[in-house]
């Protein structure tokens, strides 16, 4: 299985900073990356799609991009509503896995 | 829109088996437009693809639970189901139901609220 990477673990920002997360794949996974957005006692919510793509109806302050191992997803500017865990996964290949999580918090 | 709704009993005794069930609404299993797949989350912990289902009754399980796992489909109910055998502690988690565009395009775009199941005597 394709093992994903994510860093930092956690991060506490301010509202209005810039947030940046990593995730690296044990193998070359073309841009078959998806990253998806957790809130307490919620199921994940889909956010970005194919490394790059906005899925529909979310706020264009999130992006994503990368390719091959290594990815990036950035919040632009943290809103108090974004305070949730994030997590990558692949579609490369059997079978689809998921990164460990990076938890969002405000400082 | 497409909604998915978990359910089934929520404790179930080691070395028995796990039932869950997945009631989709606005949206038809029929239609062939989605393949159905169950995903878990042990507690405080990360996310792991059980397996997937599509109308047809084809599936396709995680090779790490390939042995434990079967899933069907009543198209006549909207429905789709998951089977766990042989339980342990270990498979104490939330299962979510979610839905996929294709058998190996697996973007999950639709999600159950999910259901937390404890395996305890």
């Amino acid at each position: 299985d394709i093992q994903m990477t994510q860093s930092p673990s956690s991060l506490s920002a301010s509202v209005g900073d810039r947030v940046t997360i990593t995730c690296q794949a044990s193998q070359d996974i073309n841009n078959y990356l998806n990253w998806y957005q957790q809130k307490p006692g919620k199921a994940p919510k889909l956010l970005i799609y194919a490394a790059s793509n906005l899925q529909t109806g979310v706020p264009s302050r999130f992006s994503g991009s990368g390719s091959g191992t290594d990815f990036t997803f950035t919040i632009s500017s943290l809103q108090p509503g974004d305070i949730a865990t994030y997590y990558c996964q692949h579609y490369d290949n059997f079978p689809p896995t998921f990164g460990q999580g990076t938890k969002v918090e405000i400082k | 829109q497409v909604q998915l709704q978990e359910s089934g009993p929520g404790l179930v005794k080691p070395s028995q088996t796990l039932s869950l069930t997945c009631t989709v609404s606005g949206g038809s299993i029929s239609s062939g437009d989605y393949y159905w797949s169950w995903i878990r989350q042990p507690p405080g912990k990360g996310l792991d693809w059980i397996g997937y289902i599509y109308y047809s009754g084809s599936t396709s399980y995680n090779p790490s639970l390939k042995s434990r796992v079967t899933m069907a489909v009543d198209t006549s109910k909207n429905q789709f189901s998951l089977k766990l055998n042989s339980v342990t502690a270990a498979d104490t988690a939330v299962y979510y139901c979610a839905s996929h565009p294709d058998s190996s395009v697996y973007v999950f775009d639709y999600w159950g609220q999910g259901a937390l199941v404890t395996v305890s005597s």
